[in-house]
């Protein structure tokens, strides 16, 4: 079945440990998106690609940055964590354009900052 | 600025009723507004989505509808089930660069007692 994978599932690091999250996707959608959802709130964007064209939220903090290497795979790295990065980091595809724009997520990687 | 308003209040229901759940939308006028599922430690998955020019759309059990004018768009469960508890978040799209990307609602919590 086609879909979105994100790795691990859950990530604990210490604070201003360099981490990676990954995503891979086998929709061979166009555009690909990292989202940070704290508990009972509401998933904010935190940047996308559309194909190879990065696109940074204007409140996107510095530490956070993405890499997509291929249509496949997209990486979040967060260079130096901190206690308030603890969070899901959910990432998601869509076909791109005015379709309609419906997202399709992966299950999310739980962060834990110790 | 584009604000999205969910009860934040769980709605707690008994199983067989109609849940009725509502989103609620300042400063947009969307082309068409989506509905997605989100299950504890899980990423959202999409449910429906209803355009514009419709009042309502269906499938299943579910049921949407889409008032522009009080810019309001209500999601109903008919026949719950305790399998239907979960969060509920709706989601607006924003176009930018070409595509939509989608700004979300935190969510309203559906638990369906049996």
């Amino acid at each position: 079945d086609a879909m979105v994978i994100q790795n691990p599932r859950y990530q604990v690091t210490q604070f201003g440990k360099p981490v990676t999250l990954s995503c891979s996707q086998t929709l061979n959608h166009n555009v690909m998106y990292w989202y940070q959802q704290k508990s009972s709130q509401a998933p904010k964007l935190l940047f996308h690609y559309y194909d190879k064209d990065f696109n940074n939220e204007a409140d996107t903090p510095d530490n956070f940055q993405s890499r997509r290497p291929n249509t496949s795979f997209c990486f979040l790295d967060i260079r130096s964590p901190g206690l308030g990065d603890a969070a899901m980091y959910l990432c998601a595809t869509s076909r791109g354009g005015t379709s309609g724009g419906t997202q399709y997520f992966g299950p999310g990687t739980r962060l834990t900052v110790l | 600025s584009q604000k999205i308003e969910q009860n934040s209040e769980a709605l707690n229901i008994q199983e067989g009723k109609t849940a009725t759940l509502t989103c609620n939308y300042t400063n947009y006028s969307p082309a068409y507004l989506q509905w997605y599922r989100q299950d504890p430690g899980r990423g959202p998955v999409f449910l429906l989505l209803i355009r514009e020019n419709e009042k309502e759309k269906r499938k299943e059990r579910l049921k949407v509808t889409f008032d522009t004018t009080l810019k309001q768009s209500l999601f109903h469960i008919t026949a719950s089930q305790p399998a239907d508890s979960a969060t509920y978040l709706c989601a607006l799209p924003q176009f930018s660069g070409g595509y939509n990307k989608l700004i979300f609602g935190a969510g309203t919590r559906l638990a369906v007692h049996p």
